[in-house]
């Protein structure tokens, strides 16, 4: 079966830092999705990226998927307070039971001293 | 405003009752789907629909039920075979349920489970 591992775990940085969260698979991936969730609510959907080295942007916050297809960074740039939160991967299952659904990374935690 | 809506928010079961979780979208997807959420973990597949009145099993559906009457509704229901319920449960849904290929799973607020 597949997994995704992110890294790391959890990660403080002062405010207006630069930050990477890595999320590896197990298998090649298929699609790549990258959501953020506050505590206690649902998960906001970022950025989707499917091709080998592609790579794509969205305000501050730049995704890219690598040419082997088996890993993903998330790099967030001049940090702030409205970034703190858990950021999850979740790729295309494509390997044993439920295709066509996601499976997902353990989620990193960052939180944004001001 | 297109989206989903989960209630209640927060929902408290007593041993041996069973429960049930709203969800509804008005996105027009045909697939939706449950997650449940433990802390520290990632999301977990609990069942899922890709058209109505059809639906499957996930990682961990025992102890769950789910009915798929209406495009727009996919309850679940937490029964007392649930052994460990504590969680918070997340619905999302999609155009398709990746019949068409990838597509995007929008997420709901969130419900709240606790045992009394």
């Amino acid at each position: 079966s597949q997994e995704l591992e992110q890294s790391p775990q959890s990660l403080i940085v002062q405010e207006g830092k630069n930050l990477t969260i890595n999320c590896t698979s197990s298998k090649t991936l298929y699609g790549l999705y990258w959501y953020k969730q506050k505590y206690g609510e649902g998960l906001i959907f970022l950025m989707m990226l499917q091709k080998g080295g592609e790579e794509k942007s969205h305000e501050k916050i730049t995704a890219k998927l690598d040419e082997k297809k088996q890993q993903s960074s998330l790099h967030i740039t001049a940090s702030q307070p409205s970034h703190a939160g858990i950021y999850l991967c979740g790729a295309d299952r494509r390997y044993g039971g439920s295709q066509g659904n996601l499976i997902f990374g353990k989620g990193t935690k960052l939180s944004v001293k001001p | 405003d297109g989206g989903i809506t989960q209630s209640p928010k927060y929902l408290f079961r007593k041993e041996g009752q069973n429960v049930t979780l709203s969800c509804e979208q008005n996105l027009n997807h045909d697939a939706m789907y449950w997650y449940r959420q433990d802390p520290g973990q990632g999301l977990r597949l609990i069942y899922y629909s890709q058209i109505v009145n059809d639906f499957q099993k996930g990682d961990i559906a025992e102890g769950y039920s789910v009915s798929r009457e209406k495009k727009e509704s996919f309850p679940l229901t937490v029964t007392s075979a649930q052994k460990n319920p504590t969680a918070f449960y997340l619905c999302a849904s999609s155009i398709s349920g990746g019949l068409a290929g990838r597509e995007t799973q929008y997420f709901g607020p969130g419900t709240r489970l606790l045992v009394l």
